[in-house]
């Protein structure tokens, strides 16, 4: 059980083009969704915490306007890199926390690496 | 703010070598505490948790981590560590309701 799962894995785009990523939980509803931007040989940076039918919380220094998030359900949460350029090249990470349980626990998906050319 | 500190960032040993990777952190209040596992090209996940009661916790895989509240430690021990064992470890910390605090990680190489 706690599966999350994020699609695509891997995307490569344009300068200037948006990328939307999405992340769902497949066997629990997850009203919390969390997204991590992850440097290579460095930590999780959260980046922002998604909540089903509210607008997400940022943190700071993120731009809200270019990692837009939507989480439509209890499902699924959307995360769109609008005007990628190639600074934003970085594996993104999501995760969701049970609503049932053990809360706190955060299960993570298997990453999307973007590569923005 | 809080803050998550594992002081080894990579770590050799040969197989059967007993390992302890260190995690402190920085709050005063009540925490949660995670070990996560990244191994090579897959997903984050999680060793072993501590929320309350027994502070020596047994995860997957032979893995323990114990919580020292004095110390602000949660270090992570396994007796005999396997090849299979290389990975990325990242301790996390969260307090109640809060968002999750990462570490820097440590990767741990495993001679076989």
């Amino acid at each position: 059980g706690a599966v999350v799962s994020q699609h695509p894995s891997r995307v490569i785009c344009k300068s200037g083009t948006s990328v939307k990523i999405e992340c769902r939980s497949l066997d629990f509803q997850a009203t919390t969704m969390f997204w991590y931007r992850q440097f290579p040989k460095k930590s999780l940076m959260l980046m922002a915490t998604s909540n089903e039918g509210s607008k997400a919380t940022y943190e700071q220094g993120v731009e809200k306007d270019k990692f837009l998030i939507n989480h439509a359900s209890l499902t699924l949460s959307t995360l769109t890199v609008t005007s990628a350029h190639p600074e934003d090249s970085s594996f993104y990470i999501c995760s969701a926390r049970s609503d049932r349980g053990q809360k706190e626990t955060q299960y993570f998906g298997p990453g999307t690496r973007l590569l923005v050319l | 703010a809080q803050s998550v500190s594992q002081h080894n960032h990579h770590v050799i040993l040969s197989e059967a070598a007993s390992l302890e990777l260190g995690c402190n952190y920085s709050y005063g209040g009540t925490v949660n505490l995670f070990w996560y596992v990244q191994y090579p090209g897959q997903h984050l996940q999680l060793l072993l948790k501590y929320f309350s009661g027994d502070p020596l916790v047994k995860g997957i895989k032979g893995f323990e981590a114990e919580f020292i509240k004095s110390k602000f430690s949660f270090n992570l021990r396994k007796p005999s560590v396997q090849w299979s064992d290389t990975a990325e470890y990242f301790c996390a910390v969260n307090e109640k309701g809060g968002k999750l605090i990462f570490g820097q990680g440590t990767e741990l190489s495993v001679k076989p």
